[in-house]
């Protein structure tokens, strides 16, 4: 079946540009997740939906930082004025449930850059 | 989250079993042991989980230690596409919703034909 999707694959912008990167998570996965992760570095936690409602946004580095999942399925992770520091690849996770115990379907990522 | 230390990096030689070990000392009772890898240019994917007993899938087996305070996470047969970043992550079982992956820097396996 299909796995998670993530458009674009690349994005180059400008800074100070706004953004936005589309996550579709597998057909029925309830939980998304996004997750940034920077050059040689381990993916970092950005915000957890569960349903249509971002349950843990804790990881959103501030607030120029924004996500939606309005209809509970595809989720958009949104960035303002972008600055050079936001240059990372973007994941997106989907997972059927949330438990402990639960794998978390991952995305191929969104390379933003931003020059 | 409790803490995971692996090695940066590890070399292995293909058709070779490959161990690759994760020290966690400061696990807690319900923490599940989680093993992802991340091939170049992708996305990470799961690789096996387990709480206390050793655990066995198509890809992998998990061994865990006796106290839980380590695991090994043991390729067979190593082959050209097993090379990776490989990680180790703890999960809380917090009795909350958002049970997030807290990754480290993995470590990068190489495999030699």
């Amino acid at each position: 079946g299909a796995g998670v999707s993530q458009t674009p694959s690349n994005k180059v912008t400008e800074k100070g540009k706004y953004v936005e990167l589309r996550c579709d998570p597998i057909s029925g996965h309830t939980a998304l997740y996004w997750y940034r992760q920077s050059l040689g570095q381990g993916p970092e936690f950005l915000i957890y939906f569960q349903g249509t409602g971002a349950a843990d946004d804790s990881g959103l580095p501030n607030d120029r930082f924004f996500a939606v999942r309005p209809e509970g399925s595809v989720s958009t992770l949104k960035i303002q004025r972008t600055e050079r520091g936001d240059s990372a690849v973007y994941l997106c996770a989907s997972t059927s449930t949330s438990g402990p115990s639960n794998e978390q379907f991952f995305g191929p990522g969104t390379r933003l850059t931003v020059l | 989250d409790a803490k995971t230390t692996q090695p940066n990096s590890m070399e292995s030689n293909e058709e070779e079993p490959v161990h690759l070990p994760c020290n966690h000392s400061t696990i807690s009772g319900t923490d599940y042991i989680h093993w992802y890898r991340q091939l170049p240019s992708q996305g990470p994917e799961y690789v096996i989980h387990g709480l206390t007993s050793n655990v066995n899938n198509r890809m992998a087996s998990l061994a865990i230690a006796e106290d839980r305070k380590s695991s090994t996470l043991i390729l067979h047969r190593a082959t050209l596409r097993d090379a990776a970043v490989y990680y180790c992550i703890l999960r809380a079982n917090s009795g909350g919703s958002n049970y997030k992956l807290t990754f480290g820097k993995g470590t990068l396996l190489t495999v030699n034909p």
